[in-house]
Parts: structure tokens; sequence; C-alpha cells
């Protein structure tokens, strides 16, 4: 069984460049979430995929996007990159069934300067 | 936005001794996690508790939830060097309405066992 894999794992970009973050989901998982983590914060919602669409938003911006794909992998989109954008971007996979934790990836650090 | 706070902010213990972690939460809850994260890499689960569950071990960790008081405690007994990382709790919501399964997290306890 694998676990969640997140790609890159180190990422610098320019200000107002846009990113792409990429996450493979647990095999048998069917929802992926991503979440934002600011240093010394706890990880906030961005937003959640099942079924390949999206389903809830935490307070983000439209600049952030997201997509699955039919084998429940993801990706993470965020356009005109500003310097509070830097942070550990996690990805995040489940069943559909509150009764289970999450398995998280290690994350990808994203560098805005 | 945070769902609530994590008590204490830091803790550092010695190896052997036992650890106890607070969190409180602010909204009514399906189940609440807890997380440990190494050097700011990803969270491992350790253990869920349900709403209607009020005590809940798992090897050397215990979870309590007193829903009335809206807080959860996490214990950690006997604790080594390698439990040294940041733990955070996370609540889920009940079924039903948008962000299905969202974990809203508090803002952590880092936890420091000395050999």
């Amino acid at each position: 069984e694998t676990g969640v894999t997140q790609s890159p794992t180190h990422l610098i970009k320019t200000r107002g460049q846009q990113v792409t973050l990429r996450c493979s989901s647990q095999s048998g998982h069917n929802t992926v979430s991503w979440y934002q983590q600011a240093l010394g914060q706890g990880p906030q919602f961005i937003f959640q995929y099942y079924r390949e669409e999206e389903n809830g938003r935490g307070n983000f911006p439209p600049r952030f996007s997201g997509l699955q794909f039919p084998n429940y992998s993801s990706e993470l989109n965020v356009n005109a990159l500003e310097l509070d954008d830097s942070a550990l971007y996690l990805c995040a996979s489940s069943l559909r069934n509150l009764d289970y934790g999450y398995t998280f990836g290690s994350g990808t650090r994203l560098t805005v300067v | 936005s945070q769902q609530g706070e994590e008590d204490p902010q830091a803790l550092s213990i010695q190896e052997g001794e036992n650890a106890t972690m607070n969190c409180s939460y602010k909204t009514s809850i399906n189940n609440l996690q807890w997380y440990r994260q190494n050097s700011g890499r990803g969270l491992v689960h350790l253990i869920l508790i349900r709403s209607n569950e009020r005590e809940k071990h798992s090897g050397r960790l215990r979870v309590t939830l007193d829903t009335s008081k809206k807080s959860s405690s996490l214990l950690i007994t006997a604790s080594r060097a390698a439990d040294t990382a940041s733990y955070f709790c996370a609540t889920v919501a009940n079924a039903g309405g948008t962000s299905y399964g969202k974990l809203t997290f508090g803002q952590g306890t880092i936890l420091t066992v000395h050999p």
C-alpha cells in the first residue's frame, strides 16, 4: 500500500508567477484535500475534491484552484503568487467516510520571493 | 480560521515522563483527531475519537473527549525522545453542508522530550 506522494518537495517562485503542485492519493482513497500551513501555524483547509469535483472550499481566493483526475490524483494551482503564499502545502487523501483519519503527504515547501 | 486552541503551546519533558496536551474547539463535531508533525513535514494520523466516545487508547496514547466542555486531551505515557514533534488536534464537523470531512486544526503543541 503506497502513501500520499507530493511533488515537488521544494519550490521557489517569483511574485506574480503561477505554480502547480501535484499529489498522488493513497491507493483506494477517493477524496483529496489540500491544506496550507504557514510557519508556526496549524494547517488551513483550502479545498477538497471528490469524484473530480470541488466539494468544499476554505477561505481562499479564486486564484487557488485545483483538479482531481480519474485516478484520484490531484493538482493545486496558484496564480498571481503573492509573498504571503509562502507556506507548506499539504495534500491529504481519505475515504469518503467520517470514521477514518486522513493520510497526509510530506508536503511541498513553496517560497515566493 | 482555527477551530480552537491548544494548550500548552510548548512542552518540555524528560524521557519516561508523561506528556499531556489539551485542545479546545468551538462548534459541534462529528469526531476529533490528533496528528503528529515532525520538523514541518507531513502530518501523521494518531487517533480518532467520535463525538459519542469519551475515551480511547492506542498503544501509549490516551485521548479523552468532553463534548460538554468542547475539549479534548492527548496523553502520551512513558515518552521517548522520538516523540519530539508538534501535535495538532483537528475537528470534523457533522455531515451535511459543504466541506464534508474538512479538518479544522488547532495551533498545535510543540513537544520536546529530552533523553
